[in-house]
């Protein structure tokens, strides 16, 4: 089955640094990966899409550049929250989407705590 | 961006009891899924229904979809503690070619021993 890594599983980072998380897709070329965000006991909220080679799309409300993402090749996205801030502090997943019988495939989320 | 509401928000139930929870989206879609959020934890893909089915069960989980309400419907039976999580609907409109999943509000399941 697909299987999509994500690291790391918690971060904590001061006010102002940047901090980079990494979404690979390990058994499968991921020709698009999507970043959400999800705050406690909430949904999770499209913040991107990314293809392979191109820029990301980001959703409305989303700061372009204050979460860059990048897919450089078919099997790793990242995301980098830069000149990070407490109300940055939340939950980041990532998910991939590959062969048709693959689906969409989630890693196992990123706790942000910025202090 | 949200595709809709889940009703309930939470639901607690006894062990063995049936869990039902329901889901309502806003534009036509392709397909619509389910998917179970352990407390901190990543997304697991639960069951997948396609726009031209109005059931479909996997295991315990029972699935409804009616296109003209723009509703479905997740039924857990013989629930067990182990079925204590969130549990989200999402709705994709080009499934798994580069379209976007959009997920409901999520119901946060409590099964009691």
């Amino acid at each position: 089955g697909a299987v999509v890594s994500q690291h790391p599983s918690r971060v904590i980072c001061k006010s102002g640094t940047s901090v980079k998380i990494e979404c690979r897709s390990l058994d499968f070329q991921a020709t698009t990966m999507f970043w959400y965000r999800q705050f406690p006991k909430k949904s999770l909220m499209l913040m991107a899409t990314s293809n392979e080679g191109s820029k990301a799309t980001y959703e409305q409300g989303v700061e372009k550049d204050k979460f860059l993402i990048n897919h450089a090749s078919l099997t790793l996205s990242t995301l980098t929250v830069t000149s990070a801030h407490p109300e940055d502090s939340s939950f980041y997943i990532c998910s991939a989407t590959g062969p048709l019988e693959y689906g969409y495939t989630f890693g196992s989320g990123t706790r942000l705590t910025v202090v | 961006s949200q595709q809709g509401e889940e009703d309930p928000q939470a639901l607690s139930i006894q062990e063995g009891e049936n869990a039902t929870m329901n889901c309502s989206y806003k534009t036509s879609i392709n397909n619509l899924q389910w998917y179970r959020q352990n407390s901190g934890r990543g997304l697991v893909h639960l069951i997948l229904i396609r726009s031209n089915e109005r059931e479909k069960h996997s295991g315990r989980l029972r699935v409804t979809l009616d296109t003209s309400k723009k509703s479905s419907s997740l039924l857990i039976t013989a629930s067990r503690a182990a079925d204590t999580a969130s549990y989200f609907c999402a709705t994709a409109l080009r499934y798994n070619q580069g379209g976007k999943l959009i997920f409901g509000q999520g119901t946060e399941l409590s099964v009691k021993p």
